[in-house]
This record gives C-alpha cells, sequence and structure tokens, in this order.
C-alpha cells in the first residue's frame, strides 16, 4: 500500500542546532513529496516539494530536502533552528496518477532556548 | 491574492444535528480538496472536485457527508446527523487545473468541529 511514514513525532532541539525530521515513503514511480508546515491556528503552508528535478531541494525559512530513491526518504533538515519554527511538519507524497496526496503521521518540532 | 478561506473556523454542535462546513478556493483554481484530521491521528484525503465534478470520493467516510460544489466555486461540506466521531479539523485546499500532481495544493486554515 502506497504510505509514508514520519520516523518521530517528536523533535525538541537547542536553538541554534540543526534540525533533522525524517520521513520515508513507500517506493513508487515518480512520487511527488511535499514538507508542510502549520503553526498553532494557521493553516498549512508549503516548505518546499520534490518533482522529480534536483535531488536537494531548498525550501522556504532556510529548510531543505533532499530525495534518497534508493532509501525512500526524503529527511527535512535545517542548519540552525530558530524560536519560530516551532510548529508541525508533515512530509506529503502524491503519487504520479493519483489525485490525493497522502499525510505523514506529522512531527511537532519543539525549540528549546 | 486572497489564499483558501474557509467558514467557519469553528463549530460546536450537539450529537444528531446537521453542520455545513464552507470552503472558498483559490479564485481560477479548478481543483478543489477536502481533508480531516480526527484527534491523534493523520490527515486523511475526503474527495477531490475538479471545477463541479467529483473527481474522487473514496475518501468519504459515510453516506452522512455531503460534499457539494455548484457552479465550480466554492465547496460545502454537510455532516447530517453529526456524531461524536466526527469531530476533528476539516481542511480544504485547491490547486490549479493542469497540474498532473506536480504542483502544490493551497491550504486553508481547517475548520474545527466538535461534536458533543
Amino acid at each position: 500500500a502506497q504510505s509514508v511514514t514520519q520516523l518521530d513525532s517528536h523533535v525538541s532541539v537547542s536553538e541554534g542546532t540543526p534540525v533533522l525530521l525524517r520521513c520515508n515513503y513507500s517506493s513508487s514511480y515518480s512520487p511527488s513529496l511535499f514538507w508542510y508546515v502549520q503553526h498553532p491556528n494557521k493553516g498549512l503552508q508549503l516548505l518546499l516539494k520534490y518533482t522529480s528535478a534536483a535531488t536537494l531541494v531548498k525550501g522556504i525559512n532556510g529548510f531543505e530536502a533532499e530525495f534518497k530513491k534508493s532509501e525512500t526518504s526524503f529527511h527535512l533538515t535545517k542548519p540552525s533552528a530558530h524560536m519560530s519554527d516551532a510548529a508541525e511538519y508533515f512530509c506529503v507524497v502524491r503519487y504520479s496518477s493519483a489525485s490525493k496526496i497522502i499525510f505523514g503521521s506529522g512531527t511537532r518540532l519543539s525549540i528549546r532556548p | 491574492e486572497a489564499g483558501v478561506t474557509q467558514f467557519p473556523s469553528h463549530s460546536v454542535i450537539e450529537k444528531g444535528q446537521t453542520v455545513t462546513l464552507r470552503c472558498d478556493p483559490i479564485s481560477g483554481h479548478d481543483n478543489l480538496y477536502w481533508y480531516r484530521r480526527v484527534m491523534g491521528k493523520e490527515i486523511k484525503f475526503l474527495l477531490h472536485f475538479v471545477k463541479e465534478s467529483k473527481q474522487d470520493e473514496s475518501g468519504m467516510p459515510n453516506n452522512r457527508f455531503l460534499a457539494e460544489r455548484t457552479g465550480g466555486t466554492y465547496s460545502t461540506l454537510k455532516v447530517q446527523p453529526a456524531e461524536l466521531e466526527d469531530s476533528g479539523v476539516y481542511f480544504c485546499a485547491s490547486s490549479p487545473s493542469g497540474t498532473g500532481g506536480r504542483y502544490e495544493q493551497f491550504f486553508g486554515p481547517g475548520t474545527r468541529l466538535t461534536v458533543l
């Protein structure tokens, strides 16, 4: 079955340290992959997307993700966390012929001062 | 440009009552999607409109849920009668036509539904 797995439900890092949010998807031909962020009481906002171009994708607010086909992974990283990064992050996959997208369960990111 | 808007932002109703949620997509977006996040679970797809037609409604949980998109503009999602397990956040999203799955969906802020 088509699926996407976010390996951590909660990640806590200190301000200024690197962030790693992990995401694995079930293997399929030409998936499109996205990371969305939801801040409290706000809608889902697109951070970045992979659509079969460059495997290293840069997004907003200093985030980036690398598509690794051999590992079926699309982990989200940021070199230095900021307090404003505290939010819930969703890894999302869309398989080429499907109309719907599949969400991971979400990772809540907390930033310690 | 206005984003996707949803109304109401929060609705509290009693079991057995009817609730109608509304979504206004970004102007010109032919694709409109409904999703739901029940407490503690993943965000799940409900259905997809292309203009006024239902393209995929495989995620609709049961026949108590009715979605419409008359005229291909805004959409409504009616729950009648509401049950306790319908509580959650209902998201709407839209995307332009001809996207082929490679473009993002733009999400609204969601409607939080509480059924007592």
